[in-house]
């Protein structure tokens, strides 16, 4: 079975240029999780959807970023502009259903780097 | 407020030796569930297993081991016989229903030496 699909695995770009995450979740799977990696900070969840809805997007960092998820087999997380201190190593995962217990599958991650 | 601590940041052993890796977690809440994952050299972050508050059996699977206790509020998680290839970055983490996310705990990287 099709695992969590990111792309781009890399990408390294300017500051201040957009930069767009992409996500493909299990197909089945309700919620989905954009989460961030740093060394500084570990990591922590951004934003999650259940059924295509956000439902809590308190972990956005601020105004510059933005998701999205249109149909139910597909997310973007999107910067714009982008800064160095964006440079981090971001997961889309998803789980069969909303609520607490449901494990979280995750994908290999993209990694950014914003110089 | 939840939290996971974990405590150990690097371990080293060499190959065959058993190791223990240890998580402690906060909560208020009465059910809750508690996770492993681990995160190989290549990065991505492969689900290890999943435990209920309600469920206090260790759990064995092949030369991963659990051990979970309410008393101490802590999930260790054991590899038995260690090879190169459990070298990675092992992370616990805490969904609990008041926080409605997964917390995860720092990481603990282990390095397995031939």
């Amino acid at each position: 079975d099709a695992g969590v699909i990111q792309s781009p695995r890399h990408e390294v770009t300017e500051m201040g240029q957009e930069v767009t995450l992409r996500c493909k979740p299990i197909s089945g799977h309700n919620s989905l999780f954009w989460y961030r990696q740093t060394m500084m900070r570990g990591l922590e969840l951004l934003i999650y959807f259940n059924n295509n809805v956000p439902i809590d997007d308190s972990g956005m960092p601020e105004d510059r970023f933005s998701a999205k998820m249109p149909n139910a087999s597909f997310s973007t997380l999107k910067i714009q502009p982008s800064e160095p201190r964006d440079s981090a190593v971001y997961f889309c995962a998803s789980s069969p259903r909303g609520g607490s217990g449901n494990t979280i599958y995750f994908g290999e991650g993209s990694w950014l780097t914003v110089v | 407020a939840q939290k996971v601590t974990q405590a150990q940041t690097e371990i080293s052993v060499v190959e065959k030796e058993d190791v223990t890796l240890d998580c402690v977690y906060e909560t208020r809440d009465t059910t809750y569930y508690l996770f492993w994952y681990k995160q190989p050299p290549s990065g991505e972050l492969v689900f290890l297993i999943r435990r209920n508050s309600f469920d206090e059996q260790n759990e064995i699977s092949g030369r991963y081991s659990w051990n979970f206790q309410k008393s101490t509020s802590s999930f260790n998680f054991t590899i038995t016989a260690s090879q190169v290839v459990d070298s990675a970055v092992y992370f616990c983490a805490l969904d609990s229903g008041s926080a409605r996310q997964l917390t995860f705990g720092s990481g603990t990287q282990l390095t397995v030496l031939p």
